[in-house]
């Protein structure tokens, strides 16, 4: 069974703090996504890694594909308060389905 | 703008009813999804649909059924409601197939009581 965990769960920072939040898997993956979730909306899209080793950049969100494309990175600098929300990462299942990570909640707080 | 909405932002529900969510989508998108999503257990597909009348069961189908009877709708029934059905239920649909940017609706937040 593919599985993407989330570390960690919880997040809770000061505005203007650096973080990373990280998404591994044991099995291999051809692309990954990163979605967020603001309260009360469904999650949005931000961002597809495809190729092991891809650094791509969202202003200050950097997210980072594993050479091996078993896991993948999200790394928030100087977090504002919009940063605030469920990250997601998901990647497509054996069966051609999309599978989500369980997710971690970011707070920052002015 | 891809918009999805759902019928229903918060909806209360006893134990044995019947409850449809319904969904609809703005941008003829082939392809419609229902999900659930719980407190650490991120988003687990319930059924989805790559076509009118088509339809194919996800990984937790047990208690649900669905419909889908025009290209910009999906309904996610509910046959006898239980408790352990409340959740967060997400709807999306996407463009191009399961692994193609998916847009979702806002969510239905139900209750069983």
């Amino acid at each position: 069974t593919q599985l993407l965990e989330q570390s960690p769960q919880f997040l809770s920072i000061q505005e203007g703090e650096n973080l990373t939040v990280y998404c591994n898997s044991s099995s291999v993956f051809s692309s990954l996504q990163w979605y967020r979730q603001e309260p009360g909306e469904g999650p949005v899209l931000l961002v597809t890694v495809v190729t092991g080793g891809e650094v791509k950049k969202l202003k200050r969100l950097t997210f980072q594909f594993g050479d091996a494309r078993k896991d993948s990175s999200l790394h928030i600098t100087a977090a504002q308060p919009g940063d605030t929300g469920l990250y997601l990462c998901a990647g497509p299942s054996n069966t051609g389905k999309l599978i989500f990570g369980q997710g971690t909640t970011l707070q920052v707080k002015p | 703008d891809v918009k999805v909405t759902q019928s229903s932002r918060y909806l209360v529900k006893r134990t044995g009813e019947k409850v449809f969510l319904e969904c609809v989508q703005d941008m003829d998108h082939e392809n419609m999804f229902w999900y659930r999503q719980d407190p650490g257990l991120g988003l687990r597909l319930i059924y989805f649909s790559y076509d009118v009348k088509m339809k194919e069961k996800g990984d937790i189908p047990e208690g649900y059924s669905v419909s889908r009877e025009k290209k910009e709708r999906f309904s996610l029934i509910l046959e006898s409601a239980s408790t352990n059905q409340t959740s967060m239920y997400l709807c999306a649909s996407s463009l191009q197939g399961a692994l193609d940017t998916q847009y979702f609706g806002p969510g239905t937040r139900l209750t069983v009581l």
